[in-house]
C-alpha cells in the first residue's frame, strides 16, 4: 500500500464554479477524514467517515460542501458555487477503526492534500 | 474546549545546533493524546510521535525528544544537532480519548529552517 492518495493536487478554479476532490485511503484503515489547511494555520477538520458513514461533520462544512464515501472505500468532497475563502489546502487522512498499539486515539496517516485556489 | 498553541511562528537555527519547539495545550478531559506532525515542503503531514495523558515519560527516538510535563500542560519536542533535512513545519496536536477519536485540534505551526 503507498499510503493515502489524493485527486488533484493542485485545483485552480473560477469563483462560482463546483470542484470535486477525490481521496484514497490506506485499504485496510476504517476510518477517512477531511481536513481544511489555510496558509499559516494549522488543519481543521472537516468531517470524518467510519466505512460508509459519515459520522461528524464541522459547522466549517457549511452546505456548500459535501463529502460521499458511498463504498467505504475512496471519498470524494464537493465544494459547489465556490468562493475565494474557500481558497485552501484540503488533506484527507485515514486511520484503522482500532489502534492495536494503543486503546485510544488513532494516528492518523495523511495525504500530500489538493490545493484550492479560487479567482 | 481543546486548544493548543505553538507561539514560536519561525525558528531559524545553523545546522548542528539544538532546537527546541513549544507546545502548550489546554483539555478538560483527564484522558487524551498528544501528537507531533512534521509537514515539509511537499506537503505531506508525517507522523512523529502520540503521548498518551497518562504516560509523562520523555521519549528519545534518534535526533529527536519529547518533553510532556502535565504540569504546566506542555508537551515539547526537541531537534539535536539539526540538519537541513530538519526544515518543515511542525504542527503538535491533542487529541480527545477513544470513544471519539475524530476530533484532532492542530496548533497553528511553527516552521523551521535550518541553515546549512
Amino acid at each position: 500500500d503507498t499510503g493515502v492518495s489524493q485527486d488533484p493536487r493542485h485545483k485552480i478554479t473560477k469563483r462560482g464554479q463546483n470542484v470535486t476532490f477525490r481521496c484514497d485511503p490506506i485499504s485496510e484503515h476504517n476510518r477517512l477524514y477531511w481536513y481544511r489547511q489555510t496558509l499559516g494555520q494549522g488543519p481543521e477538520f472537516l468531517t470524518y467517515f467510519q466505512n460508509e458513514a459519515q459520522l461528524e461533520k464541522s459547522r466549517l462544512l457549511s452546505d456548500r460542501f459535501s463529502a460521499e464515501r458511498p463504498k467505504g472505500s475512496f471519498s470524494t468532497l464537493e465544494i459547489q458555487r465556490t468562493e475565494q475563502g474557500d481558497s485552501a489546502m484540503y488533506l484527507c487522512a485515514s486511520s484503522r477503526l482500532r489502534d492495536p498499539e494503543s486503546s485510544g486515539a488513532n494516528v492518523l496517516t495523511f495525504g500530500a492534500g489538493s490545493r484550492l485556489t479560487v479567482l | 474546549a481543546q486548544k493548543v498553541t505553538q507561539a514560536q511562528t519561525e525558528i531559524s537555527v545553523v545546522e548542528k545546533e539544538d532546537v527546541t519547539l513549544d507546545c502548550v495545550y489546554e483539555t478538560r478531559d483527564t484522558t487524551y493524546y498528544l501528537f507531533w506532525y512534521k509537514q515539509p515542503p511537499s506537503g505531506e503531514l508525517v507522523f512523529l510521535i502520540r503521548r498518551n495523558s497518562f504516560d509523562e515519560q520523555n521519549e528519545i527516538s534518534g535526533r529527536y525528544s519529547w518533553n510532556f510535563q502535565k504540569s504546566t500542560s506542555s508537551f515539547n519536542f526537541t531537534i539535536t544537532a539539526s540538519q537541513v533535512v530538519d526544515s518543515a513545519v511542525y504542527f503538535c496536536a491533542l487529541s480527545e480519548a477513544w470513544g471519539t477519536g475524530n476530533q484532532f485540534y492542530f496548533g497553528t505551526g511553527t516552521s523551521l529552517t535550518v541553515i546549512p
